[in-house]
């Protein structure tokens, strides 16, 4: 029931584009995204519903795609301080069950 | 500032011991949660609670304990039981359900000597 995520690990340059995968065995009802720098707490960045919605937090954003069971987040013009384990977290449409995603490791160089 | 604090930031525990991490909010929520992150690893649930005096089981509850005797407090014990208690301890409180981010705390990290 764990979401899985995609890639696993990416290595940016400054400035560069990425785009992170969730993707749930199950029919989703809510999907959240958060972002975890070494040994600190994982810090949230948005929640999408079910409905299909996408959201923007800056140059980072989302959309959540009901009928494929999947959300993705997308970092545009990436930052150095994007570097981090990114981490989806899944609730489905029936149970009161939350996972966390396999989280994806994203490291921006100069 | 309304946030999460957990506390001791390190912990040590020799073998056979129980031991207490702390977590209080003042957010507020009424919701909480206690995740265990092993190295490398996702968030995995130990107990969850949605409202005072009640807790549920998550995934990995074995060897632990909780209560939540005020809606601020949600203390969890790692008890002798949990054979391989070495990891990071992360606290975290929502408004109530999915449709709300979690609060994450700056987690413990327990140690086994």
């Amino acid at each position: 029931q764990q979401p899985v995520q995609s890639p696993q690990a990416v290595i940016l340059r400054e400035g560069e584009d990425a785009v992170i995968n969730c993707s749930s065995s199950k029919a989703l009802y809510s999907v959240h995204w958060y972002r975890q720098k070494h040994g600190e707490a994982p810090v949230f960045l948005m929640i999408l519903l079910k409905g299909g919605e996408q959201k923007g937090h800056d140059k980072i954003s989302a959309s959540f795609n009901e009928k494929k069971q999947q959300s993705s987040l997308y970092l545009t013009a990436s930052q150095l301080s994007y570097s981090g384990t990114y981490f989806c977290g899944t609730a489905p449409n029936t149970g009161n069950q939350f996972y966390f995603g396999t989280g994806t490791s994203l490291t921006v160089i100069p | 500032d309304g946030g999460i604090t957990q506390s001791p930031k390190y912990l040590f525990r020799k073998e056979g011991q129980n031991v207490t991490l702390s977590c209080e909010q003042n957010l507020n929520h009424d919701a909480m949660y206690w995740y265990r992150q092993d190295p490398g690893q996702g968030l995995r649930l130990i107990y969850y609670s949605q409202i005072v005096n009640d807790f549920q089981k998550g995934d990995i509850a074995e060897g632990y304990s909780v209560s939540r005797e005020k809606k601020e407090s949600f203390p969890l014990t790692v008890t002798s039981a949990q054979k391989n208690p070495t990891a990071f301890y992360l606290c975290a409180s929502s408004a109530g359900g999915h449709n709300y981010g979690y609060t994450f705390g700056s987690g413990t990290r327990l140690t086994v000597v």
